[in-house]
């Protein structure tokens, strides 16, 4: 695709139920990251994948926080037994390089509020 | 800290003004970046700067980079409302992930 597209952009759950946070990178981009970003601040480190390689994920908050990229495109941040702390933008991110050397393409985000 | 610190916190300045903000960080870099986010919504990569290089330009934007003081700048000349954004500075290093500071937001009045 021409951008970077995540969806839902919106998502509203209740408390304990489990969500799927989709992001589709730019089309042959080889890295991919998970930000998150409360309002006003700046975007907080998830994980990043290079191809289908999860190769840091130290910023997930707990183990309730998941994610993959199984083909090396499409990536899907899984968040379990959602939490009222877990309302935030997340955001996704791709690069055409390996993870380090280029810039980063971000999408839209996708906005959970868990009620 | 891997993250890049923005100074200052907020910036207020009058259309057509020149903007300054800094930028420091604690340990060795391949590169930086400077990226710039307008209300809330994504963001948006405006320049990298690799580390042996001193200055970089880009239409109104000048960036530099001082190794030695771990530090880095970007000028936005001629200000317009539509520069009204935060800007982060993330640098990167060995450790080929990106981490953002708070940012500063710029304030630009017609």
């Amino acid at each position: 695709g021409a951008g970077v597209s995540q969806s839902p952009r919106y998502k509203v759950t209740k408390r304990g139920q489990d969500v799927a946070l989709r992001c589709d990178p730019i089309s042959g981009h080889v890295s991919l990251y998970w930000y998150r970003q409360a309002l006003g601040q700046g975007p907080e480190f998830l994980t990043y994948f290079n191809y289908e390689a999860q190769q840091d994920k130290s910023g997930l908050p707990n183990d309730r926080f998941s994610a993959e990229r199984p083909e090396g495109s499409i990536s899907t941040l899984t968040i379990q037994r959602t939490e009222q702390r877990d309302s935030a933008m997340y955001r996704c991110a791709s690069s055409r390089v390996l993870a380090g050397t280029g810039e980063l393409f971000f999408g839209e985000g996708s906005r959970l509020t868990v009620l | 800290s891997q993250q890049g610190e923005e100074d200052p916190q907020a910036l207020s300045i009058q259309e057509g003004e020149n903007a300054t903000m800094n930028c420091s960080y604690k340990t060795s870099i391949n590169n930086l970046q400077w990226y710039r986010q307008n209300s809330g919504r994504g963001l948006v990569h405006l320049i990298l700067i690799r580390s042996n290089e001193r200055e970089k330009h880009s239409g109104r934007l000048r960036v530099t980079l001082d190794t030695s003081k771990k530090s880095s700048s970007l000028l936005i000349t001629a200000s317009r409302a539509a520069d009204t954004a935060s800007y982060f500075c993330p640098p990167l290093g060995g450790y080929n992930k990106l981490i953002f500071g708070a940012g500063t937001r710029l304030a630009v009045h017609p």
